[in-house]
């Protein structure tokens, strides 16, 4: 099946640094990726869509120059944290679409990133 | 707007069977989704009904759409202690993929 590794699994970073997450598409080339964020016990949120070789589309609200993603292959899209604060803290999920069907189902979701900012 | 909206918890006693129900307002919709999490994990799919469909069943478990109500539901028959989750519900509008998730309805097995 179709799998998605997000990394790191979790990370700890100071306020005022940056944290990279990555979300790669292990088997399946990924044209379009998406990143979501949880808040503890809600909903997850989609922030952006990030598509491979163009700029990403943001959701109303989402900070660009904030919340940074790179598409830079069909593998691999990363979203760049930066001047991280503790309302930052996060679970960070990304989803990848393929689209060969695999598992029945088009999406497929990493298994997250948690980030705690100190 | 796009507003999908679950119950928050569920209780149950292992062996029977769970109901979870959603919501959604934008009939639209092309697909419908249910995913699970467990704790501290990402998602995953557990089954998903295109919006011209009434029900569909994978072996424990059954989706019912209504579309006239706009409601979804999920069933697990004979629930087990490892179904004890969260589960979201979510609709696509288009071909984008891009998904508006549900509150979270965490489902608790009871042994």
């Amino acid at each position: 099946g179709a799998v998605v590794s997000q990394h790191p699994s979790w990370v700890i970073c100071k306020s005022g640094t940056s944290v990279k997450i990555e979300c790669r598409s292990l088997d399946f080339q990924a044209t379009t990726m998406f990143w979501y964020r949880q808040f503890p016990k809600q909903s997850l949120m989609l922030m952006a869509t990030s598509n491979e070789g163009s700029k990403a589309t943001y959701e109303q609200g989402v900070e660009k120059d904030k919340f940074l993603i790179n598409h830079a292959s069909l593998t691999l899209s990363t979203l760049t944290v930066t001047s991280a604060h503790p309302e930052d803290s996060s679970f960070y999920i990304c989803s990848a679409l393929t689209d060969r069907g695999l598992d029945n189902s088009p999406l497929h979701f990493g298994n997250g990133t948690r980030l705690t900012v100190t | 707007g796009e507003d999908v909206e679950q119950s928050l918890f569920l209780s149950v006693r292992e062996g029977d069977s769970s109901v979870i129900n959603c919501t959604y307002t934008d009939s639209s919709s092309t697909y419908l989704y249910w995913y699970k999490q467990e704790p501290g994990a990402g998602l995953q799919l557990l089954t998903y009904i295109f919006s011209n469909m009434d029900m569909k069943q994978d072996q424990r478990l059954t989706v019912l759409l209504n579309k006239k109500d706009k409601h979804l539901s999920l069933r697990i028959a004979d629930t087990q202690t490892g179904d004890s989750a969260i589960y979201f519900c979510a609709e696509s509008m288009d071909s984008s993929y891009k998904l508006i998730f549900g509150s979270g309805t965490r489902l608790l097995v009871r042994p």
